[in-house]
């Protein structure tokens, strides 16, 4: 049972264009949502993340969105560049600091 | 500072083999956890360890046994490797388990890539 779902799985966007990846989570127990970007033959990498009392977080061009109410978050990615052409996951965190992670979105942004 | 490190980044595997991957980190981090990434499934907790002498379990423990002897070290053991054991193995590890704060945040190792035939 996946308890954080993600979509779209893949995402192509022309350059300068918005990235929108969602997110849906059941386990209201979750304490800290954040978003990791994966280059090939890399390992997740911190992007940002936000807590369930805060409905907005940008940094540059990524903001996350979150809905408590609704359980869903999302990511966005404003003015898309080929460089941010990874796989993006949002993961949840639990007890004892467990991620539970979504299926990753496969981004890619033309030039 | 290296950060996570695994060993080895390759390996193929006979069904039924045993072998270890290594993970260490040099952060001095109480937390450590092995996830494994497939397909469509993100990644998944196997094994996760809060401090040195203890561990417990994750999402998917079967088939994977680990240890912490040292805090610096959390090497995750495949005791008879099995074809649905291939997969992308990420060790990852964080100051502590307490509450969000910036100093918790989970890093990453860069992965070992598991082949079982």
């Amino acid at each position: 049972q996946q308890q954080v779902k993600q979509s779209p799985q893949s995402l192509i966007v022309q350059k300068g264009g918005i990235s929108i990846i969602n997110c849906a989570y059941e386990n209201t127990a979750f304490d800290y949502f954040p978003w990791y970007q994966q280059f090939p033959g890399k390992g997740p990498a911190l992007l940002i993340a936000i807590r369930p009392d805060v409905s907005e977080k940008k940094e540059g061009r990524f903001t996350i969105s979150f809905n408590k109410s609704a359980k869903q978050f999302s990511l966005h990615i404003m003015d898309s560049q080929p460089g941010d052409s990874a796989t993006y996951f949002c993961a949840a965190r639990g007890a004892g600091n467990m991620l539970t992670f979504g299926g990753g979105t496969r981004l890619m942004v033309k030039p | 500072n290296a950060g996570v490190t695994q060993t080895p980044k390759f390996q193929v595997l006979k069904t039924g083999q045993s072998m270890t991957l290594q993970c260490a980190q040099d952060m001095n981090h109480e937390y450590m956890s092995w996830y494994r990434q497939d397909p469509g499934m993100g990644l998944r907790l196997i094994h996760y360890s809060v401090g040195a002498g203890i561990t417990d379990q994750g999402e998917v423990p079967n088939g994977y046994n680990v240890s912490r002897s040292t805090t610096e070290d959390f090497p995750l053991r495949l005791l008879s490797a099995a074809p649905s054991q291939t997969s992308v193995y990420f060790c990852a590890s964080s100051y502590s388990q307490g509450p969000f704060l910036p100093g918790n945040t989970i890093y990453f190792g860069e992965g070992s890539w598991l082949t079982v035939v």
